[in-house]
């Protein structure tokens, strides 16, 4: 198994430009989550999934959409892209609510100039 | 409305010696936490978790914490560091139920030879 994926590991955007981050998992699992990691404020909850069509959002949803057509894949929409969404992005699952563990990917290192 | 509060932002330790990273949490009812460990450039994995049973949990690598409810604590300790384990540290807590897991502001642990 791959176990989480993110694409891409590196991005450069300018203000105001869109793009998606991919994140798609081999595991089957249900529970699929975004966060962002900021300098000294941890991880923080940016939109998550507990199946495929249902989504809700998290601590800090705004600027970011996001769609879960698939059970595989949860892709991050950013719309018009900000300096102050410069930030790591990861994408995490889980197969089943809070009690059990998240299995993380590798992470996406977003600059918007 | 959960917190996680790790105490230090940067711990150093000798090889060797015992590590100690703090963690304190807000909740109204016992959640379910969980230590996670990212090595640099990769994304977070699990150390250990409590849910429910016994207070002591063990973790990989030699890592252990005790979940001790009067206190609202769950210290994550190992008896010897090594350099190995020089990493981030993230205690976690998500709600009996629910979904949303709440990250602390991680600690960075430095090990010296």
């Amino acid at each position: 198994n791959a176990g989480v994926t993110q694409t891409p590991k590196f991005q450069v955007l300018k203000t105001g430009q869109s793009m998606t981050l991919q994140c798609a998992q081999d595991m089957n699992h249900e529970y699929m989550s975004w966060y962002r990691q900021d300098p000294g404020m941890g991880l923080r909850l940016i939109h998550y999934s507990v199946g495929a069509g249902i989504t809700d959002q998290g601590e800090v949803p705004n600027g970011y959409n996001v769609s879960r057509s698939t059970t595989e894949d949860f892709p991050l929409r950013l719309l018009s892209a900000a300096p102050s969404q410069t930030s790591v992005y990861f994408c995490a699952s889980s197969q089943g609510t809070s009690s059990y563990e998240q299995y993380f990917g590798p992470g996406t290192r977003l600059t918007v100039t | 409305a959960q917190s996680v509060t790790q105490l230090g932002s940067h711990v150093s330790v000798s090889e060797g010696a015992l590590v100690l990273l703090r963690c304190n949490y807000s909740s109204s009812v016992p959640p379910y936490l969980f230590w996670y460990v990212q090595y640099p450039n990769q994304g977070l994995q699990l150390l250990l978790k409590y849910t429910t049973g016994a207070t002591l949990v063990k973790g990989i690598n030699g890592f252990e914490a005790e979940f001790k409810k009067s206190e609202t604590s769950f210290h994550l300790t190992k008896p010897s560091a090594h350099m190995s384990d020089a990493a981030e540290y993230f205690c976690a807590v998500s709600p009996t139920g629910g979904f949303k897991t709440i990250f602390g502001a991680g600690t960075r642990l430095f090990v010296k030879a």
